[in-house]
């Protein structure tokens, strides 16, 4: 079975402070491929990055950045020096040999001005 | 347009009746998904469309719920005799080929509220 876990539910930060937000995932697939989203209050979901199972390296692209362990089965998405237009509900998402993808339950990101 | 275009963008109806939710997909687009978001959580995949085929669609909750893409491009998700608890948003996403490693692009959803 597929699943997605992000634990916080809710984060508040000040702007300009780094926030991270976390994904632990399960498949029994070996090839696998990892995303995250955002989903800003107009409700349309943003891709923002993918990984895939057998590439471990961390990426970062401007103020974001992407951590992905197997070993301990985690995908962990990092914004530093965050903005207010960051304020959003992120989600990550688990996708394998079925075509859909199975995401996580969010966690919304609140940034203080 | 450039991206995914859903229609309507806000739908109420009382229950019993019958909707139908409409999805433009980016052009050129092979595959498509209808996924159901209820409030405060993860969107739930519905529905898969390659082209005009629909290979699966295990995660329509019941019969009352149907798709279609005739053509290959437009798709409509109809849900028959509406029930309260199929209040939520409707999102439908397109990817540009059937790879599965290939990111899928989202509408902004139906938000559908059955009275």
């Amino acid at each position: 079975a597929q699943k997605v876990t992000q634990a916080q539910t809710e984060i508040s930060v000040v702007e300009k402070e780094d926030v991270t937000l976390d994904c632990v995932y399960e498949t029994r697939d070996t090839t696998y491929y990892l995303f995250w989203y955002k989903q800003p209050p107009s409700g349309e979901l943003v891709f923002l990055i993918r990984r895939n199972s057998f590439d471990e390296q961390n990426e970062i692209s401007g103020r974001y950045s992407w951590n992905f362990q197997k070993s301990t089965s985690s995908f962990n998405f990092t914004i530093t020096a965050s903005q207010v237009v960051d304020s959003a509900v992120y989600f990550c998402a688990l996708g394998t040999g079925a075509n859909n993808l199975f995401f996580g339950t969010g966690t919304r990101l609140t940034v203080i001005p | 347009g450039a991206g995914v275009s859903q229609s309507p963008r806000y739908k109420v109806a009382k229950r019993g009746q019958d909707v139908a939710l409409r999805c433009d997909p980016i052009s050129g687009h092979v595959s498509l998904f209808w996924y159901q978001q209820a409030l405060g959580q993860g969107p739930e995949f519905l529905t898969y469309f390659q082209n005009e085929a629909q290979l699966d669609k295990s995660g329509l909750p019941s019969d009352r719920f149907f798709a279609e893409r005739p053509e290959g491009s437009v798709s409509t998700l109809k849900i028959q005799r509406t029930q309260q608890e199929d209040s939520a948003v409707y999102l439908c996403a397109s990817r540009r080929t059937a790879a599965v490693n290939q990111p899928q692009h989202f509408g902004d959803g139906t938000r559908l509220s059955i009275l």
